[in-house]
């Protein structure tokens, strides 16, 4: 069971660039999210979706994209990076919407933009 | 929103001595809290959960975390450490009926031997 999936594991940009980090579930979950986390911050949240088609912005979107056209995918597209979005992303889902339910972590992206 | 504020950024135990994460919430309606943990290079998991019920919730690995609605707290105890439980530990909110989760900025508990 490979539960949530992220790719890649590390990436390296220079300020401008732009690029997708991919997250994929293979539990059938509706919730979906993406969190940043920074040292001495925890872990802000940045989008999320409940369900194939929705997604709404968490506390952090600015800089961010996401679409969710499936159930397993919800990718987090950076249009222009900037230094500031240098830090680790995690995808999580869960089977009731974050709620009450767990949530169920990928093992992060680490993104530096130079 | 909901937020949390964790007393202390790190934590340093002996092997085998008590460990206490504290944690506050911010609002006089009770919410959903959780504590999570992360090991180095992962992402985060459950250790546990309160969602109204009993207010002394166990977890996994022996630990637990008391809600006490007049002290606005959910701190997370284990009775004696192990190494193994070297990591950084975050409490977490939502509203009930929210989707979103808020974190707190994280406990990093370092076990002497």
């Amino acid at each position: 069971n490979a539960g949530v999936t992220q790719t890649p594991k590390f990436q390296v940009l220079k300020t401008g660039q732009s690029m997708t980090l991919q997250c994929a579930q293979d539990m059938n979950h509706e919730y979906m999210s993406w969190y940043r986390q920074d040292p001495g911050m925890g872990l802000r949240l940045i989008h999320y979706s409940v369900g194939a088609g929705i997604t709404d912005q968490g506390e952090v979107p600015n800089g961010y994209n996401v679409s969710r056209s499936t159930t397993e995918d919800f990718p987090l597209r950076l249009l222009s990076a900037a230094p500031s979005q240098t830090s680790v992303y995690f995808c999580a889902s869960s089977y009731e919407a974050g709620r009450t339910g767990e949530l169920f972590f990928g093992e992060g992206s680490r993104l530096t933009v130079l | 929103a909901q937020s949390v504020t964790q007393l202390g950024s790190h934590v340093s135990v002996s092997e085998g001595a008590l460990v206490l994460l504290r944690c506050n919430y911010s609002s006089s309606v009770p919410p959903y809290l959780f504590w999570y943990v992360q090991y180095p290079n992962q992402g985060l998991q459950l250790l546990l959960k309160y969602t109204s019920a009993a207010t002394l919730v166990k977890g996994i690995n022996g630990f637990e975390a008391e809600f006490k609605k007049s002290e606005t707290s959910f701190h997370l105890t284990k009775p004696s450490a192990h190494m193994s439980d070297a990591a950084e530990y975050f409490c977490a909110v939502s509203d009930i009926g929210d989707y979103k989760l808020s974190f707190g900025a994280g406990t990093t508990v370092t076990v002497r031997a």
